[in-house]
């Protein structure tokens, strides 16, 4: 079974551009999940997606967004990128439901400059 | 709802000797909880959870832990260290709605 793919694994933009993120769950996986990873902030919760409505939102500015399409592919936006939004973003998928463990991909290496 | 702290952002131990990294909880309903490793440039991997069923839980590589109800606790362990175990560990907490809350991390760094 293939595990959690994410798109592109490293990118460097420019700031006040945006970038869109691509994750591919787990066969058979509804909940998608972002993070994004930073030394200072460590693993901050973003959004969680099931059946293509936002079902969490961490507390991140609107720039960041992000959507779910029919066969569980997730993407995420930021939009007016920032110095600060360089970072690991990571995307999970899990079946859904209480106490169910999240499976991780690899991760999107962002640089800013 | 739920946090989780993990005591000491790093951990220092020697190849072979006891691995211990804490965890503490917080959570107003039965809690699933989580220890997963992130090896550099890698995404997070499940070393083992906790669902109830037994208060020991044995996960992969030879981690353990152990859920302590008292003591809100869930402290991961691991008899002798070796070299390939260093990476960054974080606990998680799950209630009963979906969402899961990591602790900070704690660089575990192993000493020839």
């Amino acid at each position: 079974k293939a595990g959690v793919t994410q798109t592109p694994r490293y990118l460097i933009k420019t700031r006040g551009q945006q970038v869109t993120l691509s994750c591919s769950p787990i066969s058979g996986h509804r909940s998608v999940s972002w993070y994004q990873q930073t030394p200072g902030q460590g693993l901050q919760f973003l959004f969680e997606y099931f059946s293509e409505t936002q079902r969490n939102k961490g507390n991140f500015p609107g720039r960041f967004s992000g959507r779910q399409f029919s066969n569980s592919r997730s993407e995420m936006n930021v939009s007016t990128l920032e110095l600060g939004d360089s970072a690991l973003y990571l995307c999970a998928s899990s079946v859904s439901g209480s106490g169910n463990t999240i499976y991780f991909g690899e991760g999107s290496w962002l640089t800013v400059v | 709802a739920q946090s989780v702290t993990q005591l000491g952002s790093h951990v220092s131990v020697s190849e072979g000797a006891l691995v211990l990294l804490r965890c503490n909880y917080s959570s107003s309903v039965p809690p699933y909880l989580f220890w997963y490793v992130q090896y550099p440039n890698q995404g997070l991997q499940l070393l083992l959870k906790y669902t109830s069923a037994a208060t020991l839980v044995k996960g992969i590589n030879g981690f353990e832990a152990e859920f302590k109800k008292s003591e809100t606790s869930f402290h991961l362990t691991k008899p002798s260290a070796h070299m390939s175990d260093a990476a960054e560990y974080f606990c998680a907490v799950s209630g009963r709605d979906d969402k899961i809350i990591f602790g900070k991390g704690t660089r575990l760094h192993i000493l020839p």
